[in-house]
């Protein structure tokens, strides 16, 4: 399967709970992405990784806990979330340097109960 | 810091009509430029970029932009459009300064409805 794939595509979950968002690209990509897409707000940068390496995290609360295993795979780990958590959380990957651009997942679509 | 502003949260024409969506950036250095467009329940698709080669962009699926430098704009154009242009499109920025090159900013969107 080529380009970024994200699993689950729709979750629901309570504020107790315990869940885990993947994403894996097939691009050769060394630089991948979270951004958080919540309705009538622009799309919000949440963590970057370079080469495994965490280089972004823009003041992410520390209910969202990334894992970045290999420059292939990324996770986010999430744990007594807020229902102002429930929103769409876009996977991207790219090459060094941004020239190419962004290539984005599918998103997860993500409901706090 | 570098910014963006989409001028027009939403945008109606009739299919065949000019499409145009307004972009307007800010950035410390010359710049990457970025359209993206996502279909509902979908994430987004690279439409086009510019990085510094000819000012006059081409896309997929018939859409164009131009880079102003003056102006500070990099607006997106279709001759003429079809119901399936429907969707939300995103302008982005990067600097290629290097020091943060591994950060898009994005507009707000702007919600295109086209009219049969």
């Amino acid at each position: 399967e080529t380009g970024v794939t994200q699993t689950p595509r729709h979750l629901v979950m309570g504020m107790t709970n315990k869940k885990s968002l993947k994403c894996e690209q097939h691009l050769g990509h060394n630089a991948m992405y979270w951004y958080k897409q919540s309705a009538k707000k622009p799309l919000e940068l949440m963590f970057v990784y370079n080469f495994k390496e965490q280089t972004e995290n823009n003041s992410v609360p520390s209910r969202f806990s990334p894992e970045c295993p290999n420059s292939s795979h990324l996770f986010l780990h999430l744990h007594t979330l807020q229902p102002e958590d429930s929103a769409l959380y876009l996977c991207a990957s790219s090459q060094a340097g941004l020239a190419g651009g962004l290539r984005f997942g599918p998103g997860t679509r993500l409901l706090v109960l | 810091a570098q910014s963006v502003t989409q001028l027009g949260s939403h945008v109606s024409v009739s299919e065949g009509a000019l499409v145009l969506l307004r972009c307007n950036y800010s950035s410390s250095v010359p710049p990457y430029l970025f359209w993206y467009v996502q279909y509902p329940n979908q994430g987004l698709q690279l439409l086009l970029k510019y990085t510094s080669a000819a000012t006059l962009v081409k896309g997929i699926n018939g859409f164009e932009a131009e880079f102003k430098k003056s102006e500070t704009s990099f607006h997106l154009t279709k001759p003429s459009a079809h119901m399936s242009d429907a969707a939300e499109y995103f302008c982005a920025v990067s600097d290629n300064s290097g020091g943060s090159n591994y950060k898009l900013t994005f507009g707000k969107g702007t919600l295109l409805t086209v009219n049969p």
